[in-house]
């Protein structure tokens, strides 16, 4: 099992260009997740899906939309990106919402000039 | 004041040395998760607990739900140790509210 991949690992992009960011699960997990990463600070929710056909917001839910393609897959996208974007993202998974452990991707770092 | 705290932020330690890290929260909890992320950037889930203590190998977590506190030591650490120390607590929606990390520097 390759658990929770994500593309790319690095990216640089110019304000006001776009991208998605690509997460992936083989482990048959119903939630999925996306987080951000800055420096001196703890991970903030940027969006999640409970179950496969729902999203929501997260703490830090602005400049981005998600889709929950199927199961297996949830993706970030940034519209239009800003340097405050300058962030490592990591997806995550697990089993259902409540106690069970994540697992979480490799993360991609992606700089916003 | 964020809702959970870690300390130290940063420890320095000699190879041999018992580890101690803190992480202190102000919300209801269903849970507790600590986490460890690694120089290269992965994150990997250590523990999870509600009340007690868990042990795995060198590591043990300990929860204290009426004082809203849990610690996680580490014994003989090793330089293979090093990594950051995440604490994250469950609230009543089962979502994750993180502490910013621990920096925990073993010198052999």
């Amino acid at each position: 099992n390759a658990g929770v991949t994500q593309t790319p690992k690095f990216q640089v992009l110019k304000t006001g260009q776009s991208m998605t960011l690509q997460c992936a699960q083989d482990m048959n997990h119903n939630s999925m997740y996306w987080y951000r990463q800055d420096p001196g600070m703890g991970l903030r929710l940027i969006y999640y899906s409970a179950s496969e056909g729902t999203t929501d917001k997260g703490e830090v839910p602005n400049g981005y939309n998600v889709s929950r393609l199927n199961k297996r897959e949830f993706s970030l996208r940034l519209e239009s990106a800003a340097p405050s974007q300058t962030s490592v993202y990591f997806c995550a998974s697990r089993w259902f919402q409540g106690d069970y452990e994540q697992y979480f991707g490799p993360g991609t770092r992606l700089t916003v000039t | 004041k964020n809702e959970v705290e870690q300390s130290p932020q940063n420890l320095t330690a000699q190879e041999g040395e018992f580890i101690t890290i803190n992480c202190s929260y102000s919300v209801g909890i269903s849970a507790l998760h600590w986490l460890q992320q690694h120089p290269g950037g992965g994150i990997v889930s250590l523990f999870m607990l509600s009340s007690g203590k868990k042990k795995h190998g060198r590591l043990i977590a300990t929860i204290n739900i009426q004082e809203k506190h849990s610690s996680l030591h580490i014994t003989a650490s090793h330089p293979r140790d090093s990594a950051v120390y995440i604490c994250a607590v469950m609230d009543s929606n089962y979502q994750l509210i993180w502490g910013a990390g621990t920096k925990l520097i073993i010198k052999p």
